[in-house]
């Protein structure tokens, strides 16, 4: 099957610096990628949807400011915990979905990034 | 508004008994429903889709509209089943390329040797 990367797969950093998570789709296009979030023992908390070439869109609940996304190409997306801080700590997942029809289309995810904020 | 419930955040079974992981929906359009699973360490994976009508690893769901149910079955659970099992939800419609999926809250199967 497709495989997604990210990267790091675990980061930790100091209260008020920003950190980037990559989202790589290895060998196929992903016009579309899906950042989630889960906390320990929890479900998958859907963050936004990052869509080559435009603007995110984002969950209702979650900052914008605080959770930039971008997504430059058609293998990659990458999310930025600026300022971050400990309440940030969690675990990180991103998703992809293979093939430009979509509604079918499977989705694959990646290994997942854990953050924590000192 | 979309919602996937999964009522059990942790089944316990013996190995060779039927399991049943239930979850429920609610969406007021037509959806399709997902069984995604995660085993320890590892990342999560799709086990089956409702459109697919198969049957993976011995594991099978029906989508039963009246009830708004897509309960996980198996007659007979292995040790190897163990794992963190998501029911997920995407609404169909306009494009599709972007619909997004929405996780239940996970149940935990155990199987007992």
């Amino acid at each position: 099957g497709a495989v997604v990367s990210q990267h790091p797969s675990w980061v930790i950093c100091k209260s008020g610096t920003s950190v980037k998570i990559e989202c790589r789709s290895l060998d196929f296009q992903a016009t579309t990628m899906f950042w989630y979030r889960q906390f320990p023992k929890q479900s998958l908390m859907l963050m936004a949807t990052s869509n080559e070439g435009s603007k995110a869109t984002y969950e209702q609940g979650v900052e914008k400011d605080k959770f930039l996304i971008n997504h430059a190409s058609l293998t990659l997306s990458t999310l930025t915990v600026t300022s971050a801080h400990p309440e940030d700590s969690s675990f990180y997942i991103c998703s992809a979905r293979a093939g430009t029809s979509g509604r079918s289309g499977e989705l694959f995810f990646g290994e997942g990034s854990r953050l924590t904020v000192l | 508004a979309q919602r996937v419930t999964q009522p059990e955040k942790l089944l316990s079974v013996f190995k060779g008994a039927p399991v049943e992981l239930k979850c429920n929906y609610s969406y007021s359009g037509s959806p399709e429903l997902f069984w995604y699973v995660q085993y320890s360490r590892q990342r999560l994976q799709l086990l089956l889709r409702h459109i697919s009508r198969e049957s993976i690893k011995g594991f099978t769901a029906d989508l039963n509209k009246g009830e708004t149910s897509f309960h996980l079955k198996k007659p007979f659970a292995q040790e190897e089943d163990s794992a963190m099992y998501y029911c997920a939800l995407s609404g169909r419609g306009y494009g599709g390329a972007t619909n997004k999926l929405i996780f239940g809250t996970g149940t935990l199967l155990a199987v007992q040797p």
